[in-house]
């Protein structure tokens, strides 16, 4: 199986900030990368995919980059509405595979 | 736009057999998508269970594999998950998700629903 790790797995930021959460893959899966977003209590949301491509209806804060084994998902600038659970999943292969979680909260 | 509902089967019994259906609308389930199961344990991150396609062709993860099972009703236009042999560690929430393109995205969700496995 692919192991995916993200860092760090909590922040706390001001809005305003802006944020990056790294994922890092361990074996290259080359663009293979998709990036959710959780609220308590609700399903995951696509933000991005194919590593840099942006979800229909995701405000362009957030970004998405990477190839290979490392990845970072950027909000360039936080807003309310942003405090939540960031998980990165990788489609190279099967086992589909998750991220451990990067928690955002507020300062 | 396609929409997701997952049934809400509540409590299962240890050792017993979970069953999960998943209804599609605003698109055919006979498409070019695949359709997929996650769960979330409370409080923990999210582990992909399977997904299978119209034609039958199906991946499973190697961990649950051998308890899962997972099928398309054309006729009805949706999908399910049993998964036997339930224990404490299969309490979840159990998503349905469409599976897109070519690299395997998951896009819409059903809103989730908890499985408690208790006697």
């Amino acid at each position: 199986d692919i192991q995916m790790t993200q860092s760090p797995s909590s922040l706390s930021a001001s809005v305003g900030d802006r944020v990056t959460i790294t994922c890092r893959a361990s074996q290259s899966i080359s663009s293979y990368l998709n990036w959710y977003q959780q609220k308590p209590g609700k399903a995951p949301k696509l933000l991005i995919y194919a590593a840099s491509s942006l979800q229909s209806g995701v405000p362009s804060r957030f970004s998405g980059s990477g190839s290979g084994t490392d990845f970072t998902l950027t909000i360039s600038s936080l807003q309310p509405e942003d405090f939540a659970t960031y998980y990165c999943q990788q489609s190279y292969n099967t086992p589909r595979t998750f991220g451990p979680g990067t928690k955002v909260d507020i300062k | 736009q396609v929409q997701l509902q997952e049934s809400d089967p509540g409590l299962v019994k240890p050792s017993g057999t979970l069953s999960l259906t998943c209804a599609v609308s605003g698109g055919s389930i006979s498409g070019s998508n695949w359709w997929s199961w996650v769960r979330q344990p409370p409080g923990k991150g999210l582990e992909w269970i399977g997904e299978m396609y119209h034609s039958g062709s199906s991946n499973y993860n190697p961990s649950l594999k051998s308890r899962v099972t997972i099928s398309v009703d054309k006729s009805k236009n949706q999908f399910s998950l049993k998964v036997s042999s339930m224990t404490a560690a299969d309490t979840a929430v159990y998503y349905c998700a469409m599976r897109n393109g070519d690299y395997a995205w998951f896009d819409p969700w059903g809103q989730g629903t908890l499985v408690t496995v208790s006697s």
